[in-house]
């Protein structure tokens, strides 16, 4: 059975700082991974999606890194801004096919001004 | 852009009453979801669909069930509520077919609060 883990559960950074994010699963036979954000009392945003042959995604800000023989992705935001302050998820899918996301817990993060 | 539209934002509802959750999606995606969320508890999968009128349980089913007449809506059915049920529902879709359709992700819907008093 898949478990996606994300240490640490929060991050205080400084602003301008670099934040690294990252989520580990146990299965390598991922189809795809996908990282998102959640602000308070809000749905989900997807930031980006990484396929399985991929290693890496890139926006603006954002990059996302894939290493599935390791089981390890990785979420850098450049030059944090308190806008950044949210929980960000990752979730992997099985399958093209599959039908169930498995989603980390999370890592609150709060960039202080 | 794939839009994902939940009827409301926040309801309040009575212990013991039937409420319903809609969602709406307008990309033609097969696969819809609903999903609650809770402190501590992460997402946990209630129910999801492939197509319409199929459904399949997830995680934690009991005290809910679902209805999926047309493609672009599902919707989530608390057949008698309980303080229990209260949480945010989120509701996603995404696509299996289509060249490119997988690659696309999920995609969520601005969430429901709801609450059971």
């Amino acid at each position: 059975k898949q478990e996606v883990t994300q240490i640490p559960a929060a991050l205080s950074v400084p602003e301008g700082e670099n934040l690294v994010l990252n989520c580990s699963f146990t299965d390598s036979a991922i189809y795809n991974l996908q990282w998102f954000r959640q602000d308070p009392g809000k749905g989900l945003t997807s930031l980006l999606l990484i396929q399985s042959s991929q290693r890496e995604q890139t926006s603006g800000r954002l990059n996302a890194s894939l290493d599935k023989s390791s089981g390890r992705s990785t979420l850098y935001i450049a030059a944090s801004q308190p806008g950044d302050s949210a929980t960000y998820l990752c979730a992997v899918r099985p399958t093209a096919a599959g039908n169930k996301l498995t989603f980390g817990g999370g890592t609150r993060v709060l960039v202080k001004p | 852009d794939v839009k994902v539209t939940q009827s409301s934002r926040y309801l309040v509802k009575r212990t013991g009453e039937k409420v319903f959750l809609e969602c709406v999606q307008d990309m033609d995606h097969e696969n819809m979801f609903w999903y609650r969320q809770d402190p501590g508890l992460g997402l946990r999968l209630i129910y999801f669909s492939y197509d319409v009128k199929m459904k399949e349980k997830g995680d934690i089913p009991e005290g809910y069930s679902v209805s999926r007449e047309k493609k672009e809506r599902f919707s989530l059915i608390l057949e008698s509520a309980s303080t229990n049920q209260t949480s945010m529902y989120l509701c996603a879709s995404s696509s299996s077919t289509g060249l490119f359709g997988a690659h696309y992700g999920y995609t969520f819907g601005s969430g429901t609060r709801l609450t059971v008093v």
